[in-house]
């Protein structure tokens, strides 16, 4: 079966940094492109990037460029999402998902992480 | 980058009665348009992808279809547990990008 485990919530403060992970199971990690979606407080789905784990190529949306870093450590089949400097605007719920096996969708999501910044 | 309009924003529906949803794209993204469903406090889950391919264990009642900018979510006979919000996704262009959602309300 087919698995995504997220971190733990967090609560941070403003400027602080911040690194969730994702980790894959039940599959051979390095084959499907793992994504990453931010949702606001009673907001939409926002695609945020992707990685390939196999060449860890990489994809940002233009409106998180710049804003975090996705990674990887394929040894131990895990993703990461990561920021360096936190903003109170940074709050939200970031889900980690997986390409299904001959489409770009995301068949399999992680539970979520819920990401809490404020002074 | 690629908008996905999705409308209505709030659909209200009896119990047993038929939903469309619609979700339209600023350009072509060809068949490559999937369909999410998303309930309070649940991470999204995948019901329609390749425009009109139900995901594994996606019951019969749900189906897509179009092509190129203009997409159909059809649930034939509502029921309870169907009540949800809707996210219409393109990635056939890059960025990736979702819709607005679509709220289905018990009426």
């Amino acid at each position: 079966e087919v698995q995504l485990e997220q971190s733990g919530a967090e609560v941070k403060k403003p400027g602080e940094s911040l690194k969730i992970s994702c980790k894959g199971s039940g599959y051979t990690f390095t084959n499907y492109w793992i994504g990453w979606v931010r949702q606001m407080p009673a907001k939409g789905l926002e695609w945020m990037g992707i990685v390939y784990p196999g060449d860890s190529d990489t994809r940002y949306s233009p409106s998180f460029q710049g804003q975090v870093t996705i990674s990887v450590d394929k040894s131990i089949s895990t993703a990461y999402l990561q920021w360096s400097s936190l903003k109170a605007s940074d709050t939200a719920v970031y889900y980690c998902a997986r390409h299904g096996d001959s489409s770009g969708s995301f068949a399999n999501w992680g539970q979520g992480t819920l990401v809490t910044v404020s002074s | 980058e690629t908008v996905m309009t999705q409308s209505p924003v709030t659909l209200s529906v009896s119990p047993g009665e038929r939903a469309t949803l619609s979700c339209r794209a600023s350009q072509s993204v060809t068949s490559n348009l999937a369909w999410y469903q998303q309930k309070p406090g649940q991470a999204p889950r995948l019901l329609i992808y390749g425009a009109s391919i139900r995901a594994t264990g996606i019951p019969a009642r749900f189906s897509g279809s179009g092509s190129g900018t203009e997409f159909t979510l059809t649930i034939s006979s509502l029921q309870s547990e169907d009540f949800a919000v809707y996210y219409c996704q393109q990635y056939n262009n890059w960025p990736r990008t979702f819709g607005q959602g679509t709220k289905v309300e018990i009426k």
